[in-house]
């Protein structure tokens, strides 16, 4: 069966500080991959998105980069953590129509 | 310029009553729509969708219109339970390949 997995579920980092969030897809090959995040009382903001190992697109200027390593793997990466990176970060692959979303992560940065 | 828009963000019904949760769209080049519910501290989960060519879709106590001719969409909940208590986002998927466009999403409240 087709499964994703993200970690960790909850990150509290201080300003400054590097950050590495990853997600991993099982079950399937070659998988379109995505990066969203949710700030506090806000919407789906998408971050990147990824069609295939380091392919990555960045839909909004921001603090923040991807990497696809391997095929079913995507990385959402930071060098210098701000207190405006805090949010509820989501990984999502599109089995077809539609997405499925990794159970997220919170991150606060402090 | 937001090509999927809902604009409640809240929504409080009462337990047993329906919830119609709404959501307008832009492009007329999206050919599938769909609706997600969100816990806290949880990712979305699928809800159920509709394609372009269909007004309607129905699933349980959940049914999605399409309104193709006022770009507009809606989710219909009935009868409403506490544990649909959620945020729902809307979503359009047709800019490039599976690509979705999500709402900025409506929070429920069912009150018991």
């Amino acid at each position: 069966s087709q499964t994703i997995h993200q970690w960790p579920a909850t990150l509290v980092q201080p300003v400054g500080s590097p950050l590495s969030l990853e997600c991993t897809v099982e079950g399937t090959s070659n998988p379109n991959l995505y990066w969203y995040r949710q700030a506090a009382g806000r919407g789906l903001q998408l971050l990147f998105y990824s069609v295939g190992i380091g392919q990555i697109s960045s839909e909004v200027p921001q603090n923040l980069s991807a990497s696809r390593p391997q095929d079913r793997q995507f990385i959402l990466s930071s060098k210098k953590l701000l207190l405006s990176d805090s949010g509820f970060y989501l990984c999502a692959w599109s089995p077809g129509v539609g997405y499925t979303f990794g159970s997220g992560t919170r991150l606060t940065v402090v | 310029d937001q090509q999927v828009k809902q604009n409640s963000p809240s929504l409080s019904v009462q337990e047993g009553r329906i919830s119609i949760l709404n959501c307008d769209y832009t492009n007329s080049m999206f050919d599938y729509f769909l609706w997600y519910k969100k816990y806290p501290a949880e990712g979305p989960t699928f809800l159920i969708s509709i394609s372009s060519i269909k007004d309607k879709n129905e699933d349980g106590r959940f049914t999605v219109f399409l309104n193709k001719s006022a770009k507009h969409l809606s989710l219909h909940i009935v009868p409403s339970q506490p544990g649909d208590s959620a945020v729902y986002f809307c979503a359009a998927r047709g800019n490039a390949g599976n690509m979705l466009t999500f709402g900025g999403g409506t929070r429920l409240m069912v009150k018991p």
